[in-house]
């Protein structure tokens, strides 16, 4: 059973276009996150949820909306794409705690913007 | 703010050989460490971790010990395999369950 997963898995669209990605986790976490990585493999939060209330937003374009229906999924759309939006995304989540619990990552989607 | 340092990549080195890959951090206080690799392909998963001075965190033959006096986290192994081939990330915990992630580093073994 895959802990964390995320579809797709490739994405491939053109600048303008409006996309989503999923993520649902079965591990029973209250905390997921977004995380992007660039091409040279550094990897940033762009935004937490906690029993589906938005915790974190690191300064990232009004164009990424994060979407958490249930504690198990948290989406991501993105309006209006751009060139500098391809990156691999991934979606993680954790048990909250005060030490810092282990993250557990999707495998990731890779977008594609052409 | 609180930051994370990694050497620069790649490390090439000759499956049995010892590895360390250096990292060190800035922060208030002591927040927990850890260490995330990454295979290729895949997503992140934790390594070890340690949440206070003096812990050693150990895994797979991998061991990092938290240095407060040097705020270093180093990540070695005594024989590496081609297996170990992956991206490694060195990472502190700040407030609100948020991970700060140094650069990578990308660890390549051949036999």
């Amino acid at each position: 059973d895959t802990a964390v997963s995320q579809t797709p898995k490739y994405l491939v669209t053109q600048m303008g276009n409006d996309k989503s990605i999923k993520c649902e986790q079965n591990l029973g976490h209250d905390t997921m996150y977004w995380y992007k990585q660039d091409s040279k493999k550094f990897l940033k939060i762009m935004f937490s949820y906690n029993n589906k209330e938005l915790i974190i937003n690191e300064t990232v374009p009004n164009r990424f909306s994060p979407k958490s229906p249930d504690k198990a999924h948290l989406n991501l759309h993105i309006n209006s794409l751009e060139l500098g939006d391809s990156a691999v995304y991934f979606c993680a989540s954790s048990r909250s705690g005060t030490g810092g619990n282990e993250q557990f990552f999707g495998p990731g989607t890779r977008l594609t913007v052409l | 703010g609180n930051s994370v340092t990694q050497m620069e990549g790649p490390v090439t080195l000759s499956e049995e050989a010892f590895l360390t890959i250096n990292c060190t951090y800035t922060a208030t206080g002591y927040p927990s460490l850890f260490w995330y690799v990454q295979y290729p392909g895949e997503g992140l998963q934790l390594l070890l971790k340690a949440t206070k001075a003096d812990d050693k965190g150990s895994n797979k033959g991998f061991e990092a010990t938290y240095r407060k006096e040097t705020t270093s986290f180093h990540l070695e192994k005594g024989s590496v395999q081609v297996s170990d081939s992956a991206v490694y990330f060195c990472a502190l915990f700040e407030r609100a369950d948020k991970l700060i992630f140094g650069t990578g580093t990308r660890l390549q073994v051949f036999p």
